[in-house]
């Protein structure tokens, strides 16, 4: 059972170019988690999705950011017009089917991103 | 809301040295506790965790006892080898709304050397 991956590991995007982070969840598991980590710093909660639904988006900056977790194909979270600071990693957890509060979420390796 | 504060890093350790990494939080509710290690280039990997008071988490020689009288949750390992070296996270889970989140401390990292 392959665990969560998550592609490109590693991403360069010049300021203004759009970016796009992929992540396919661990099977079996139909909900995704995308966190951000800026360096020197824990991870942040970024946006939670089930299949075609986004549940909470709280963490997501209000512009140029965007996920979407479609009913085939990995969930995808897409940067657009990237600038500096957008340079972090970016980790993409998964989880099974509700399962209440003690469910583990998997991480993926992350894709890290610098913008140049 | 929320937070989770670990002690400062970088630490440095000899091989087979005493380890203790300290995480208090600060959370309404009864959350659950963990201990996340990143090794270099890696993602996270769940280490160990605690669901309520008093439980003890263990894992690979690790330990974490969830003491919600000081809301620590401080990891620990008797003997520590090379190849622990990583960043460290701890982590919580509240049991309320928004209970898939997690909240991250910063990370220590530690280096162990031979």
């Amino acid at each position: 059972n392959a665990g969560v991956m998550q592609n490109p590991r590693h991403l360069v995007r010049r300021r203004g170019q759009e970016a796009r982070l992929r992540c396919s969840p661990m099977k079996g598991h139909s909900h995704v988690y995308w966190y951000r980590q800026l360096p020197e710093e824990g991870l942040k909660f970024m946006v939670y999705l089930q299949k075609e639904n986004i549940i909470d988006e709280s963490g997501m900056p209000k512009e140029r950011f965007s996920a979407e977790f479609p009913k085939e194909g990995p969930s995808i979270l897409r940067i657009q017009q990237v600038v500096r600071g957008d340079s972090a990693a970016y980790f993409c957890a998964s989880s099974p089917p509700d399962g209440g509060g003690n469910t583990e979420a998997f991480f993926g390796q992350g894709t890290r991103l610098t913008v140049v | 809301g929320d937070s989770v504060t670990q002690m400062e890093g970088p630490v440095t350790l000899s091989e087979e040295a005493f380890l203790t990494i300290n995480c208090t939080y600060t959370a309404t509710g009864y959350p659950s506790l963990f201990w996340y290690v990143q090794y270099p280039g890696e993602g996270l990997q769940l280490l160990l965790k605690a669901t309520k008071a008093d439980d003890k988490g263990s894992n690979k020689g690790f330990e974490a006892t969830y003491r919600k009288e000081t809301t620590s949750f401080h990891l620990e390992k008797g003997s520590v080898q090379v190849s622990d070296s990583a960043v460290y996270f701890c982590a919580l889970r509240n049991s309320g709304a928004g209970s898939y989140q997690l909240t991250f401390g910063k990370g220590t990292k530690l280096s162990v050397i031979p």
